[in-house]
């Protein structure tokens, strides 16, 4: 079974609005987190946004938050006021539990958005 | 943004020959990794490194070594390159164990 689910291949949105990017996990491990990544055409992976499992609120980090639906496993990014330079590949990806093997990232297939005026 | 360098940064090579590629940080942070990225795979985690010559195997690691034997580099070696190993290789460094995790620019490699 596929940890991360990204179900939207590609998107679209209006410059200035908002987009959500749909993200699921699978795990049975109570203790874990989850992370946003972005890739524009140039290639480099820029980290986004973090959401630990324990975290009790859902995390920002300014036009970027992550909607947090722990019984549903989902881990949705949402950006606000979308800009041209938001046009890129989007991956979600989830670290399983425990300590003393790593922070081994599992990543989805990625969502690839695009900005339109 | 963090000092991450990987060399080379594209290479085209032979089937059965060795390639060595390296990841170099000035960020004197513990964990290093080696993701490879394909189309409709995302990345894939293939080695990472907890400590100088501590290392382990990701989820795709057959046909890769590493060697870490010092904490500012990362080695990824291909024994005996073979076409499907054509990718683009991601080096990512992390200070903590459970945060996140930042990656260099990439290195595009072409088996033949």
């Amino acid at each position: 079974a596929q940890k991360i689910t990204q179900t939207q291949p590609g998107m679209f949105v209006q410059e200035k609005e908002a987009v959500t990017l749909d993200c699921t996990y699978d795990t049975s491990d109570p203790s874990y987190g989850l992370f946003w990544y972005k890739q524009p055409s140039s290639g480099e992976m820029i980290f986004l946004i973090y959401q630990g499992s324990y975290d009790q609120q859902n995390a920002t980090e300014g036009r970027y938050s992550l909607n947090f639906q722990k019984a549903r496993k989902s881990a949705n990014l949402v950006i606000s006021a979308s800009q041209l330079g938001d046009s890129a590949m989007y991956f979600c990806a989830m670290r399983e539990g425990i300590t003393g093997g790593g922070n081994k990232l599992t990543f989805g297939t990625g969502t690839q958005l695009k900005v339109e005026l | 943004d963090a000092g991450i360098t990987q060399s080379p940064r594209h290479k085209v090579t032979e089937t059965g020959t060795p390639v060595t590629l390296r990841c170099h940080q000035t960020e004197n942070h513990r964990y290093m990794y080696w993701y490879r990225q394909d189309p409709g795979h995302g990345l894939r985690l293939i080695h990472y490194s907890y400590g100088v010559k501590d290392t382990d195997k990701g989820e795709v690691s057959d046909g890769y070594s590493v060697s870490r034997s010092k904490t500012e580099d990362f080695l990824l070696t291909l024994e005996s390159a073979t076409s499907s190993q054509t990718s683009v290789y991601f080096c990512a460094i992390s200070p903590l164990e459970d945060r996140e995790q930042f990656f260099g620019p990439g290195t595009r490699l072409t088996v033949l």
